[in-house]
């Protein structure tokens, strides 16, 4: 059963707009909640990070939006860079449940 | 800083072979996890430890997969034997478990199993 669900498998997007990756979870007890950018033969890198008492987290160039209402995330890249090229996970989990869940990742190719 | 360490990077064995796979965590993290992750998937969980403890091995398929994490630091990740459906990536993470844990992961063990 799957948890955290990330429907889109692939994105692409011009050098310089937005980028919009999604993520849906379905535990009403996830309180904090994590984005992981992996590129190729390289282990996840931890990008950003949301716990439930906030709805938005910036960090330069990527914001984290969450609406617990519909148990749904968003990772902003602004503007996107062919840096940002790679395979984004979203984790969630509930601080007294102990274990991250993770999604099936969204590939985001920018293209220059 | 140095950050989490897994060898092998790679590893291809025949079926029924035993393999196992190391990770040396950050120094200072108390918690270290393994987990699998399939081709299109994301990580799963295998095994959790809090220091020395495996505080969550509910996913752990413990007819064929053994973990032990030594003193608290190092640990290894065993299969024997190992089958078809065990290729994957294995990754090792650690964290300093707070309320704002961050996993940090290593760069992952990709084994193939012929």
């Amino acid at each position: 059963d799957q948890q955290v669900k990330q429907n889109s498998p692939s994105l692409s997007v011009q050098e310089g707009r937005i980028s919009i990756l999604n993520c849906d979870y379905t535990n009403s007890m996830f309180d904090y909640f994590l984005w992981y950018k992996k590129y190729p033969a390289e282990g996840p890198t931890f990008l950003i990070s949301i716990s439930s008492i906030k709805d938005k987290n910036e960090d330069g160039r990527f914001t984290v939006f969450l609406n617990k209402s519909a148990k749904h995330l968003s990772l902003h890249i602004v503007p996107s860079q062919p840096g940002d090229s790679a395979v984004y996970f979203c984790a969630a989990s509930a601080f007294s449940g102990n274990q991250f869940y993770f999604g099936t990742g969204t590939s985001l190719t920018v293209i220059p | 800083e140095a950050g989490v360490v897994q060898s092998p990077r790679y590893k291809i064995i025949e079926k029924k072979q035993p393999v196992a796979f190391w990770c040396n965590p950050i120094s200072g993290h108390n918690t270290l996890y393994w987990y699998r992750q399939n081709l299109g998937q994301g990580p799963e969980l295998l095994i959790r430890y809090e220091n020395e403890e495996a505080v969550d091995d509910s996913q752990l398929p413990k007819d064929r997969f053994s973990a032990e994490r030594l003193k608290g630091v190092d640990s290894t990740l065993k299969i024997q034997p190992a089958e078809l459906g065990d290729s994957a990536v294995y990754l090792c993470a650690s964290s300093f478990r707070d309320r704002n844990e961050k996993l940090f992961f290593g760069s992952g063990t990709q084994l193939s199993v012929l």
